[in-house]
């Protein structure tokens, strides 16, 4: 069975800094990787995800993340943040073999101070 | 296109009242999902179903029955509410057979279990 740990529950930071969102995972084959956004009194909506070759990942709002596979890890980065970007992000995986399930971490909440 | 949609967006209950929430999608889409949220503890699967006139049990089943009658619905019910059983809760849906495919979420439905 797979496994997603967020390493932090939250995280401020200062408008216009960079931010780091930690997502490690566990699992004995390989799997796909997904981060979700979820803003204020919404669902949970698709950032980039993860399925093969290049391993850095460029998805919506200038967000990207990339697969360190030895390191069993998929960590999302913005070079510089905008209030509007404060909302909880979630880490999900699923295994790549065909699953019905994803399993998800429990979540970073993003904080962006002015 | 109106992708995933839930019915009612709030609600109030009594202690012992039954209620369904309905969730609704136009995509086609083969899977769908009830998750619950609640604090600190991320999004947790109660329910899902793989196919029309499927469904099967996921973490946190207890307490609820879903109904997949039609491709396009996915009903969730209480039968008998409780306190414990207060959260928001998100319907999701995921198309095709490749588990890469990500999932779409509804705007989700905040219950308050008195």
């Amino acid at each position: 069975a797979q496994s997603v740990t967020q390493l932090d529950s939250q995280v401020p930071v200062f408008e216009e800094a960079p931010v780091e969102l930690r997502c490690n995972y566990s699992s004995s084959v390989s799997v796909y990787l997904f981060w979700y956004v979820q803003y204020p009194n919404q669902g949970l909506q698709l950032l980039l995800k993860y399925l093969s070759g290049s391993t850095l990942v460029k998805g919506i709002n200038g967000f990207e993340a990339e697969f360190n596979k030895s390191q069993t890890s998929f960590h999302l980065r913005k070079p510089s943040v905008h209030i509007s970007d404060t909302a909880e992000y979630f880490c999900a995986v699923i295994l790549s073999g065909g699953s019905y399930i994803p399993t998800f971490g429990r979540g970073t909440s993003l904080i962006v101070h002015p | 296109n109106a992708g995933v949609t839930q019915t009612p967006k709030f609600r109030v209950l009594k202690t012992g009242q039954s209620m369904t929430l309905l969730c609704a999608q136009d995509m086609n889409h083969e899977y769908m999902y009830w998750y619950r949220q609640d604090p600190g503890m991320g999004l947790r699967l109660i329910h899902y179903s793989v196919g029309e006139g499927t469904t099967a049990k996921g973490e946190v089943p207890d307490g609820y029955n879903v109904s997949r009658l039609k491709k396009q619905n996915f009903l969730l019910g209480l039968e008998s509410a409780a306190p414990s059983q207060t959260s928001v809760y998100f319907c999701a849906s995921r198309g095709g057979e490749s588990s890469y495919n990500e999932q779409f979420f509804g705007p989700g439905t905040r219950l308050t279990v008195l």
